[in-house]
């Protein structure tokens, strides 16, 4: 049973705080590792697709990187802001072809304090 | 953003009523998806399409069932709703990969369905 899993589950930082949280997934059969960023009562919006051992991206404040082998990807973000509070999620993509399924951790819960 | 139209966007119904939820893409986007998003479990896949009459199982597609007759429609039918289909539903699309890449997929804004 292939299974995504991120840590931790919620986080409250202070505005301004640099802080970080962790996606695991299988290191075999790898093909893909996104993150998203989902606000209450909006829908999950894409950050960051991954594909290469070693890739990092960043995106304003916001950073990942990826490291196949091992199985983890890393998602940072510099200065928190109050407008960053959201669940961040992380979903692992096995296969190449035309199967699409990715398989999607429960997220991790960020609450900026102003 | 990308344009994907849900709809309803609310709906109450009463269990054993069929519902059908409707996902439009006016993006040209290849793959379609139906998820359910419940408190405790994140998304869940309930079905995905990869093209016109292509459709797959996702994890949870007991009682629900799909159709693509074009690129831009993909419906999801609940043929006799039950109590457990309360939840809220998000179709996602994405594009055929290019050069090796991935492409990310893409949220409608949801339907909130309650089945009383």
């Amino acid at each position: 049973i292939l299974n995504v899993e991120q840590s931790p589950q919620s986080l409250h930082v202070q505005e301004g705080d640099s802080t970080n949280f962790t996606c695991s997934f299988p290191s075999s059969n790898f093909y893909a590792l996104h993150w998203y960023r989902w606000e209450t009562a909006k829908s999950p919006e894409a950050l960051f697709v991954m594909t290469l051992n070693g890739d990092e991206k960043k995106k304003g404040r916001i950073s990942a990187t990826l490291n196949t082998k091992e199985g983890y990807s890393y998602l940072y973000i510099k200065g928190s802001q109050p407008e960053d509070s959201a669940t961040y999620l992380c979903a692992f993509r096995p296969n190449a072809g035309n199967n699409r399924k990715l398989i999607w951790g429960l997220g991790t819960s960020l609450a900026v304090n102003p | 953003d990308a344009g994907i139209t849900q709809s309803p966007r609310h709906k109450v119904t009463e269990t054993g009523t069929p519902v059908t939820l409707r996902c439009h893409q006016t993006e040209n986007h290849r793959y379609m998806y139906w998820y359910r998003q419940d408190p405790g479990h994140g998304l869940r896949l309930i079905h995905y399409s990869y093209g016109v009459k292509d459709t797959d199982k996702g994890e949870v597609s007991d009682g629900y069932s799909v159709s693509r007759s074009k690129t831009e429609d993909f419906l999801l039918t609940l043929e006799s709703a039950t109590s457990s289909q309360t939840s809220v539903y998000f179709c996602a699309i994405s594009e055929a990969d290019r050069g090796g890449g991935n492409q990310p997929q893409h949220f409608g804004d949801g339907t909130r369905l309650s089945i009383l």
